[in-house]
């Protein structure tokens, strides 16, 4: 099965600065990449997320990386604010357009975001 | 915004007891999901639903795991005998496409402490 590894662990950043999160991927057939935001005692929340068939995606501060040939994608968050803290899963799915296959989620990265 | 609701927020019971989860999805959203997440761990994903019939599910939904949507409107996951190992936050989860999980919407979830 799908296996998707997340680093770092915990990214300590100055506000203002930029922050990267990378994952990598195993399955080839994963087409579908989200990333989750989760705050403390609080639901995942969909944050953006990117198709194989595209290679970057950005919504304002937020932006998706992906490199299908190296099974990596990032995310990438500039200007970072004190409420950018929070726990920030990357996932991946096969998503065949038909079933309705589960998401495989890293192990998520605590960013704190310095005053 | 139209929300995935879960009850109870918080359940703690004894080993060996049954336990029920309750969501009530969005009422558009065609394929729902359970995921869990044990403290400080990863959100993993349990199991998917569409009409009326499991989809897809993990390793972890083995046979003292069920679901079912008894009426059309709630959406209900069964522990029959809880062990230890399955405290941990459970999510529900629904979308529209069930293409992969796209766009997935969680609950406030349910903390189920085993005791």
């Amino acid at each position: 099965g799908e296996n998707v590894e997340q680093h770092p662990s915990t990214l300590s950043v100055q506000e203002g600065d930029s922050a990267v999160i990378k994952c990598t991927y195993s399955d080839s057939a994963s087409n579908y990449f989200p990333w989750y935001k989760q705050e403390l005692g609080k639901r995942p929340q969909l944050i953006i997320d990117i198709r194989s068939n595209v290679g970057e995606k950005k919504d304002q501060r937020i932006a998706v990386t992906l490199n299908k040939t190296a099974k990596h994608f990032s995310l990438h968050i500039t200007e970072t604010q004190p409420e950018d803290s929070a726990v920030y899963f990357c996932a991946a799915s096969i998503g065949s357009g038909g079933g309705a296959d589960g998401l495989t989620f890293g192990k998520g990265t605590h960013l704190i975001i310095q005053p | 915004e139209p929300e995935v609701t879960q009850t109870p927020s918080h359940q703690v019971t004894q080993m060996g007891q049954e336990v029920i989860l309750r969501c009530v999805p969005i009422s558009n959203h065609l394929y729902f999901y359970w995921y869990r997440q044990i403290l400080g761990q990863k959100v993993e994903f349990l199991v998917s639903f569409y009409n009326n019939e499991i989809s897809e599910k993990s390793e972890i939904f083995d046979d003292q795991f069920s679901v079912e949507r008894p009426d059309g409107s709630n959406f209900t996951l069964k522990i029959r005998s809880t062990k230890l190992e399955d405290s941990a936050m459970y999510f529900c989860a629904g979308d529209l496409q069930g293409s992969g999980g796209e766009k997935l919407f969680f609950g406030s979830g349910t903390q189920l402490s085993v005791l």
